[in-house]
């Protein structure tokens, strides 16, 4: 078991820009979230996976948030022409299914949109 | 919607005292609670996971309780050290699997 992995660890880019953010879920964890933290807030749910399936996406997330998960494996978080509002930690989470399977979290990519 | 709600904001206590973080819901009807450790600039680590048919979790000097008829939880840290220094947050299930988290609670423990 070595975690969830997240890449880059840090993301700085202009506004405009597009970026895509990867996650690496524990090997047998079908369920994979994106969640966004801003400092000093909770995290805020963006999108949920069931295997390779998208099965909820937030209001939050605009037409520039894309996200996938191919064959039920990694993830990546697309943002298309960056706003600096974009700019938060984006949190990826993995689980099994179950009432009693907790949320594993991976270290976060931080974006900086200037 | 379901509203999560963590009091207080901030502590800051001496090492040793034993200590009690709350959290609140505004709806009842939830699958599960977890409360979550926060290292400044990580990601979070799973402390405890409470069921909706549970009353409580123990973990070491951790005690979590959930009453869900009173939407209410609470985190029991035993005899505080400056390790336990994070941000504390719960998170409760809208549905199965969706998490609303907290806004957390800023834990100071000082030697």
């Amino acid at each position: 078991d070595t975690g969830v992995s997240q890449d880059p660890r840090h993301k700085i880019t202009k506004r405009g820009q597009n970026v895509t953010f990867r996650c690496d879920p524990i090997s047998e964890h079908n369920r994979l979230y994106w969640y966004r933290q801003t400092l000093g807030q909770g995290p805020e749910f963006l999108t949920y996976f069931q295997n390779e399936a998208q099965l909820e996406k937030s209001r939050l997330l605009s037409d520039r948030f894309s996200a996938e998960r191919p064959k039920g494996s990694f993830s990546t978080l697309e943002i298309q022409r960056t706003e600096q509002g974009d700019s938060a930690m984006y949190l990826c989470a993995s689980s099994l299914t179950g009432d009693n399977s907790p949320l594993h979290f991976g270290n976060g990519t931080r974006l900086t949109v200037t | 919607k379901q509203e999560v709600t963590q009091i207080p904001a901030a502590l800051s206590v001496p090492e040793g005292e034993n200590l009690v973080l709350n959290c609140s819901f505004t709806d009842s009807a939830i699958y599960n609670l977890q409360w979550f450790r926060q290292d400044p600039g990580k990601g979070l680590t799973s402390l405890l996971l409470i069921q909706s048919s549970q009353r409580e979790q123990t973990s070491g000097r951790l005690n979590a309780s959930l009453d869900k008829s009173s939407g209410r939880s609470t985190l029991y840290i035993a005899a505080s050290q400056p390790g336990d220094s994070a941000t504390y947050l719960c998170a409760v299930t809208v549905g199965t699997y969706k998490y609303i988290f907290g806004t957390g609670t800023r834990l100071k423990v000082l030697a």
